[in-house]
């Protein structure tokens, strides 16, 4: 079982909709939880970090459910901008990305 | 968040040649930095965590001697990989964390394409 999972996609949506990502992890003593996101042939910037009580930025929810090891990133009002690949990371003493989910956002 | 540099940002060489990549934190000190590779329509794999002032470590599977790591001050780490053959050909991207920020961000450099003829 890899260490960190996520549904490579792609998700196709249109402009205005609401996508939800979810990324499992296996190890339990992780620490802590962050979303990324990742233009083509560009490095990955951050996004977000995640915390224990959820946390929103504008247009971003993130949760972490540590009881089911889980982390997901909500978009609402998906623009034709956040096109890109968006990958969870997981650190307990190092730093493990998921394979990331492709988002396409079309008009 | 921090910025971190890298470079050069491609480069092309013959095959059994080395090549050296840069990776700097330009504003803060990073006692870690960490050295991942991407091939295409892949994630990133961490190969090794570079101590400053000692040993890096290296993930399973990614051969030190190949892949040589240097992190001689708190804000310079450098890959060296040596004898490259295409299979090296890849994304390499450096990374580190800033020790004011609590929740171990970590930041990435703009990477370095390789291609190996």
């Amino acid at each position: 079982r890899k260490e960190v999972e996520q549904d490579p996609g792609p998700f196709n949506v249109p402009e205005g909709a609401t996508v939800a990502f979810n990324c499992t992890y296996s190890n339990s003593a992780s620490q802590s939880f962050f979303w990324y996101r990742q233009d083509c042939r560009k490095e990955p910037k951050l996004l977000m970090s995640v915390y224990s009580s959820g946390n929103e930025d504008g247009r971003f929810t993130a949760q972490l459910n540590r009881a089911s090891q889980y982390i997901s990133l909500l978009i609402r009002d998906s623009k034709l901008s956040d096109s890109a690949t968006y990958l969870c990371a997981v650190n307990t003493d190092k730093l493990i990305f998921g394979t990331g989910t492709r988002l396409q956002v079309f008009p | 968040g921090a910025v971190v540099s890298q470079h050069p940002s491609w480069v092309i060489c013959k095959s059994g040649t080395s090549v050296k990549i840069e990776c700097r934190s330009l504003d803060f000190q990073a006692t870690t930095m960490f050295w991942y590779r991407q091939f295409p329509k892949q994630s990133l794999m961490l190969m090794a965590t570079s101590n400053e002032g000692s040993k890096a470590t290296y993930e399973q599977g990614v051969e030190k001697d190949k892949f040589l790591i240097n992190h001689a001050s708190l804000t310079l780490s450098t890959l060296t990989v040596t004898s490259a053959h295409p299979e090296d050909s890849s994304f390499y991207i450096c990374s580190a964390r800033d020790p004011s920020e609590s929740y171990n961000e970590q930041f990435f450099g703009p990477g370095t394409r390789l291609t190996v003829l």
